[in-house]
């Protein structure tokens, strides 16, 4: 059973550019969240999807949006890229009726320059 | 979000059980302290959640003092796997839906032989 998985791995964009990351969640899990890890910080949770709606969103600007699929699966867009944005994107799933634990991926690591 | 407070790192040799300290002075009746950690170059894991009482998995324990103001996450025998950051997190009453995770910085475990 594949845990969750998150493309790409690494990505270097420009400032003011736009990039899009994705997830597909843990087998069975319907909900997804993204959290923002800058260097040496704990992670920041930036918004969670369930049901293909956005239903819970942290301290982070319009620039940040998603969506979530009929398959459950994620994409986390930011738009005009700061170098500020540079940092982990994690993605987690968790089931819906045993939400005690959340399923985190590897991440993908942005490099804005 | 209830704030919680831990040592930045510790250490540890390698077999000794470890014992991870947590305070969160300011936590509601229904809020739940859960532990979660990140090895290098991975996505947070689960490690262990409770409410009120002393919790044992084949992780580790989690001790939770009588008035709930602290907690200790205890690995019973660090081994050099063990080596990450350690998040204690304070979590709302389980909705429907997972609820977010707020993380603070940790506590940088170093094992060593």
């Amino acid at each position: 059973d594949a845990g969750v998985t998150q493309s790409p791995t690494h990505l270097i964009k420009t400032r003011g550019q736009q990039v899009t990351l994705r997830c597909s969640p843990k087998s069975g899990h319907d909900t997804v969240s993204w959290y923002q890890q800058a260097l040496g910080q704990g992670p920041q949770f930036i918004f969670q999807y369930y049901e293909e709606e956005e239903r819970q969103r942290g301290n982070f600007p319009d620039r940040f949006s998603g969506h979530q699929f009929p398959n459950y699966s994620s994409e986390l867009n930011v738009n005009a890229l700061l170098l500020g944005d540079s940092a982990l994107y994690l993605c987690a799933s968790s089931p819906t009726r045993q939400s005690y634990e959340q399923y985190f991926g590897p991440g993908t690591r942005l490099t804005v320059t | 979000d209830a704030k919680t407070t831990q040592p930045n790192s510790m250490e540890s040799n390698e077999e000794e059980p470890v014992h991870l300290p947590c305070n969160h002075s300011t936590i509601s009746g229904t809020d739940y302290i859960h532990w979660y950690r990140q090895l290098p170059s991975q996505g947070p894991e689960y490690v262990i959640h409770g409410l009120t009482s002393n919790v044992n998995n084949r992780m580790a324990s989690l001790a939770i003092a009588e008035d709930r103001k602290s907690s200790t996450l205890i690995l019973h025998r660090a081994t050099l796997r063990d080596a990450a950051v350690y998040y204690c997190i304070l979590r709302g009453q389980h909705t429907g839906t997972a609820s977010k995770l707020t993380f603070g910085t940790g506590t940088r475990l170093q094992v060593t032989l």
